[in-house]
């Protein structure tokens, strides 16, 4: 089983819909959780870190389930520029130094 | 300010040919990382430094070495290169071992 799972889509959206992904980990000790984004052979650039309460920035919504081993992140009011691979990525320590990466799942957010 | 800057952005290489990817920050942060992105698979972490003077092994170390030469600067060298290199490679920095990764453009390298 992998560490991190994600579907990998694509998920092709008209624009101004709302869609969510998710994400699980196995590792219940996993400590700190992340949505990074990630354009087509371009590098991964965070777009959010996701804390147990969950939270938000603009359209974009990030939600933890611990007791589940699942994250999620919904996005409202799809742009095109949002079209990208959503990386879910999850860390046993605190924070950065081991990062576990998800494969992504692509969003396609068209016309 | 650059941010995470790498060379070369493409490389071929035949099998068993050596090189070494460079990676440079401006960011003055601590940590460095490699990683590298294979289809279906993820990234994955080859090499970290922690801090200078500091590296140690990620999950894929195998066929690679790595220099930290400065607080900048690290390196990820490939000694024999095999077909099963082919990837891209990432470096990333952060201010410290918990912080942010931030991740240069990436190294697309071709092993024949």
């Amino acid at each position: 089983r992998k560490e991190v799972e994600q579907d990998p889509g694509p998920f092709n959206v008209p624009e101004g819909a709302t869609v969510a992904f998710n994400c699980t980990y196995s590792n219940s000790a996993s400590q700190s959780f992340f949505w990074y984004r990630q354009d087509c052979r371009k590098e991964p650039k965070l777009l959010m870190s996701v804390y147990s309460s969950g939270n938000e920035d603009g359209r974009f919504t990030a939600q933890l389930n611990r007791a589940s081993q699942y994250i999620s992140l919904l996005i409202r009011d799809s742009k095109l520029s949002d079209s990208a691979t959503y990386l879910c990525v999850v860390s046993l320590t605190g924070g950065g130094n081991k990062l576990t990466f998800g494969t992504g799942t692509q969003l396609k957010v068209e016309l | 300010n650059a941010g995470v800057t790498q060379t070369p952005k493409f490389q071929v290489l035949k099998t068993g040919q050596s090189m070494t990817l460079q990676c440079a920050q401006d960011m003055n942060h601590n940590s460095m990382y490699w990683y590298r992105q294979d289809p279906g698979m993820g990234l994955r972490l080859i090499y970290y430094s922690a801090s200078e003077g500091t590296t140690d092994k990620g999950e894929v170390p195998n066929g690679y070495n790595v220099s930290r030469l400065n607080k900048r600067e690290f390196s990820l060298r490939l000694e024999s290169a095999a077909p099963s290199q082919t990837s891209v490679y990432f470096c990333a920095s952060s201010e410290q071992e918990r912080g942010t990764q931030y991740f240069g453009p990436g190294t697309r390298l071709t092993v024949l």
